[in-house]
């Protein structure tokens, strides 16, 4: 399977922990996003790189958030001191670039807190 | 008011039926959009861009009208495996896409 992979897929954790997640995107995409999704909204953006230069970052990505991307490849997104709030489907995606901005999806990592 | 908003449904439809989706944005810079499917507890997946002169594949159809800042999705002879969250989904300037909540179809035999 060539598409955005995610790891891992479903991650719970007590209140005040650090998580760390992973995405792989597709091969030679050289854009990446990282959305949070909670039940019954549509997925928010949170940020953006182009290649390993993390080019737009949202209001929704407080100081404990912080996320990666080392080697213009593979991506980690850092929740530090979660909170309850913190609950929800973390989604990649990645896209080719240029003309071509269609995102395709990775599988999610649903994280809960306690 | 949200950037964009759809009818959060639940749509239920008889199979065979044809159903309609509405979406409108406030953000009269977007320059491109799309329905996005997304089923229970999956991450969503492209259905279809939609453009200006609005655009068909097989059941379904979108339409765009700029001038209202408004969207649509048409899926005719609607099949059980329909059944999904239909997300409207809008691209500014940049590459960050807004989305909206979803509505919900539940196609019924």
């Amino acid at each position: 399977d060539t598409g955005v992979s995610q790891d891992p897929r479903h991650k719970i954790t007590k209140r005040g922990q650090n998580v760390t997640f992973r995405c792989d995107p597709i091969s030679e995409h050289n854009r990446l996003y990282w959305y949070r999704q909670t039940l019954g909204q549509g997925p928010e953006f949170l940020t953006y790189f182009q290649n390993e230069a993390q080019l737009e970052k949202s209001r929704l990505l407080s100081d404990r958030f912080s996320a990666e991307r080392p080697k213009g490849s593979f991506s980690t997104l850092e929740i530090q001191r979660t909170e309850q709030g913190d609950s929800a489907m973390y989604l990649c995606a990645s896209s080719p670039g240029g003309a071509d901005n269609t995102q395709y999806f990775g599988p999610g990592t649903r994280l809960t807190v306690l | 008011r949200k950037e964009v908003e759809q009818d959060p449904g639940p749509f239920n439809v008889p199979e065979g039926a044809t159903v309609a989706f509405n979406c409108t944005y406030s953000n009269s810079a977007s320059q491109s959009f799309f329905w996005y499917r997304q089923d229970c507890r999956k991450e969503p997946k492209l259905l279809m861009s939609v453009y200006s002169s609005g655009n068909e594949d097989g059941r379904f159809t979108a339409q765009l009208n700029r001038a209202s800042q408004y969207i649509s999705l048409l899926i005719r002879d609607s099949k059980l495996s329909d059944s999904a969250t239909y997300l409207c989904v809008v691209r500014g300037s940049n590459y960050q896409l807004i989305w909206g909540a979803g509505t919900k179809l539940i196609i019924k035999p």
